[in-house]
């Protein structure tokens, strides 16, 4: 069974850092393509960031663009999301999630997703 | 403002059929596979269709999608009560370089 277990959620002052990770198990983790999208509170999805399964190809959102960083280790099953000088506009539900089997290399669609972990940029 | 748009709200009585579209443009839809999910209250997202028209293994039938030009839609049969979410279209922008979603449109089966 596919698990994504997303932590490192937490209030942050405007201007601040935060690291979030998520952790897989379930499936190969190295073979598939990963992302992170995000829901503002009350608002619809938006995409984040997506990486392949080798870490080769990164795309990010053009408004994360520059502050946010993803990576992930596949020796650690783990995806990482590098979030540096925070605002408001950041605050949401962080999902992360891995394609489908069927197009594990692909960052587009987006099969299944975790339970997310809330990130509040506030002073 | 998102990249897809959706309509905001539709709404159904229990059995009947709704639709619900998804607009973009040459870079996303027009250009690649439209995507469908749905978020029941309080729960993670889940995909519902995929490459426009194909189901995950486990959603009913009651769910198909297609796609014409810069325009998708989905389509719910049989409306239960248990359908009751909101439904997001997703596409790969090729000018952007991201997978893009709609704002959104929130099923109500009266």
């Amino acid at each position: 069974e596919v698990q994504l277990l997303e932590s490192g959620g937490g209030l942050v002052q405007p201007g601040g850092s935060l690291r979030l990770s998520c952790t897989a198990s379930g499936f190969t983790f190295s073979i598939y393509a990963m992302s992170w999208v995000r829901q503002a509170p009350g608002k619809g999805l938006e995409w984040v960031s997506g990486i392949s399964g080798g870490g080769g190809n990164i795309y990010y959102a053009d408004s994360v663009k520059g502050r946010f960083t993803i990576s992930r280790d596949n020796s650690k099953n783990t995806l990482y999301l590098q979030m540096d000088r925070l605002g408001a506009e950041d605050t949401a539900l962080y999902f992360c999630a891995k394609a489908p089997s069927w197009a594990a290399r692909a960052v587009y669609p987006i099969g299944d997703w975790g339970q997310g972990t809330l990130v509040t940029a506030s002073s | 403002q998102s990249v897809l748009t959706q309509t905001p709200s539709v709404s159904a009585a229990p059995g009947q059929k709704v639709t619900i579209s998804c607009s973009g443009t040459s870079s996303n839809i027009g250009n690649d596979f439209v995507s469908w999910y749905q978020q029941l209250p309080g729960t993670a997202p889940k995909l519902l269709i995929y490459d426009n028209n194909k189901r995950p293994s486990g959603i009913p039938d009651r769910f198909s999608g297609s796609k014409s030009g810069t325009s998708a839609t989905l389509g719910i049969t049989g409306l239960q009560t248990g359908d009751e979410a909101d439904y997001y279209c997703g596409a790969w922008d090729s000018s952007l370089s991201s997978v893009v979603f709609g704002g959104g449109t929130k099923l109500t089966v009266l």
